[in-house]
């Protein structure tokens, strides 16, 4: 079945420093999309990458989706303790597009020490 | 807007009882899902339904049921609560065209089974 692993799960960073984190399938993807989960909170869509190589940045926030389209990863320039939260990639398989069955990756923890 | 709404917040049950966990879209959404997430970890889907009248099981189906009688609403059905089902659920619902479209989320209802 649909396999996605995240890593790292966790990552504590200092204030101004960069995070990564990465989003592997075991299968070729439609399309991909993060959320973002703050502590206590629900998750919250960031975004959604469809076409392979695609780089999409949203201020500070770097997402790319990898050419075979079995990878991605979400980039965050000068980390700031508002970035703090459980960043999760959701996948569909391809040529299921349609079928809404979102599964979701393990998430990655960041902690930002001020 | 409301969004998505799922009622209760909070539930203590205890093991062998039943009880029904209530989410509403007022977005005229067509998909709506259930998932569950266990502390520090990702979130499972559960079931999923394409519109009223469809439902279809996620990646752990076993121990709940679900019905789609309108659009707005997408109810879950916990029989025979057992610890294991000790956990949060997330209502949330997307509008499917020709791609995956964001998913909205609930705020969660935080299930303790004793």
């Amino acid at each position: 079945g649909q396999q996605v692993m995240q890593i790292p799960q966790y990552q504590h960073v200092q204030e101004g420093e960069d995070f990564t984190t990465y989003c592997n399938s075991s299968t070729t993807l439609s399309n991909i999309q993060w959320y973002k989960q703050r502590p206590g909170g629900h998750p919250v869509f960031l975004i959604q990458l469809v076409k392979s190589g695609e780089v999409k940045k949203q201020k500070r926030l770097t997402f790319q989706f990898g050419e075979a389209k079995k990878n991605s990863s979400l980039h965050i320039t000068a980390t700031q303790t508002t970035d703090v939260g459980t960043y999760f990639c959701a996948v569909a398989k391809s040529g299921s597009s349609n079928t809404g069955k979102l599964i979701f990756g393990q998430g990655t923890t960041l902690q930002v020490k001020p | 807007n409301a969004g998505v709404t799922q009622t209760p917040k909070f539930r203590i049950l205890k093991i062998g009882q039943s009880m029904t966990l209530q989410c509403t879209q007022d977005m005229n959404h067509n998909y709506m899902y259930w998932y569950r997430q266990d502390p520090g970890m990702g979130l499972k889907l559960i079931y999923y339904s394409v519109g009223a009248g469809i439902t279809d099981k996620g990646e752990v189906p076993n121990g709940y049921n679900v019905s789609r009688s309108t659009t707005e609403d997408f109810p879950l059905r916990l029989e025979l609560a057992a610890p294991s089902q000790t956990s949060v659920y997330f209502c949330a619902s997307s509008y499917l065209g020709r791609q995956n479209s964001p998913l909205h989320f609930g705020n969660g209802t935080r299930l303790t089974v004793t």
